[in-house]
């Protein structure tokens, strides 16, 4: 049974850097799956952020391609989400998931809260 | 970016109820759509991917249909475990969409 499992700071300050790692147990990330990040702000609905590849072939969502970088550690079995330049926008849960059938999303971390804020 | 709005966003029912949610996506996305569900503070439940493969371990009462552009996730009888958000996604270009949501909320 694949898990994953989101950790990083719960609180960032605006204009800082956001930091998460997902670290994979029950599967590797060596397999032919992509590994992806979603978020959800308070009380709204899901946002693909992008996906990494075990080749280190990234994909990101335009809406936050200037700001975010998704690298992988096949050597520690995680992988991470750097978004740099965050506003009070930013503030949500962040999941990651691997990428299974179809490009669906089937298993997905528990979720980080993040808050950006002073 | 392809748009994936649901309807109806919310709607009421009950126990035994036969519930059908349906997610437009606004150029065709082929067979690249996949239905989630999501009980407050837990993340989404993968149910049907590819628009109507049932995920391993899902009751038989739910179900997907659809191609193209228009597609249906079924819940054939409502238990109460399934009052919940649901949403649909697609996959077939980047970046890849979420519909909005739909609470299905007890009557």
């Amino acid at each position: 049974q694949v898990q994953l499992q989101e950790s990083g700071p719960g609180l960032v300050k605006p204009s800082g850097t956001l930091s998460l790692t997902c670290a994979v147990s029950g599967g590797s990330l060596s397999s032919n799956n992509w590994w992806s990040w979603v978020r959800q702000p308070p009380g709204k609905g899901l946002e693909w952020i992008g996906e990494v590849y075990r080749t280190e072939s990234t994909n990101y969502n335009p809406s936050l391609k200037s700001r975010v970088t998704i690298s992988i550690d096949k050597s520690k079995n995680q992988f991470s989400l750097t978004l740099n330049s965050v506003t009070a926008a930013d503030t949500a849960v962040y999941y990651c998931a691997r990428v299974g059938n179809r490009g669906s999303n089937d298993y997905w971390g528990q979720g980080a809260l993040v808050t950006v804020s002073s | 970016d392809i748009q994936m709005t649901q309807s109806p966003s919310s709607l009421s029912a009950s126990v035994g109820d036969r519930v059908t949610i349906t997610c437009r996506a606004s150029q065709s996305i082929s067979g690249y759509l996949h239905w989630y569900q999501q009980k407050p503070g837990t993340a989404p439940k993968l149910l049907i991917y590819a628009a109507s493969s049932l995920e391993t371990g899902v009751p038989s009462r739910f179900s997907g249909s659809g191609s193209g552009t228009d597609f249906t996730l079924t819940i054939s009888s409502l238990q109460p475990e399934d009052f919940a958000t649901y949403y649909c996604q697609q996959s077939s270009s980047y970046p890849q969409t979420f519909g909005q949501g739909t609470k299905v909320e007890i009557k």
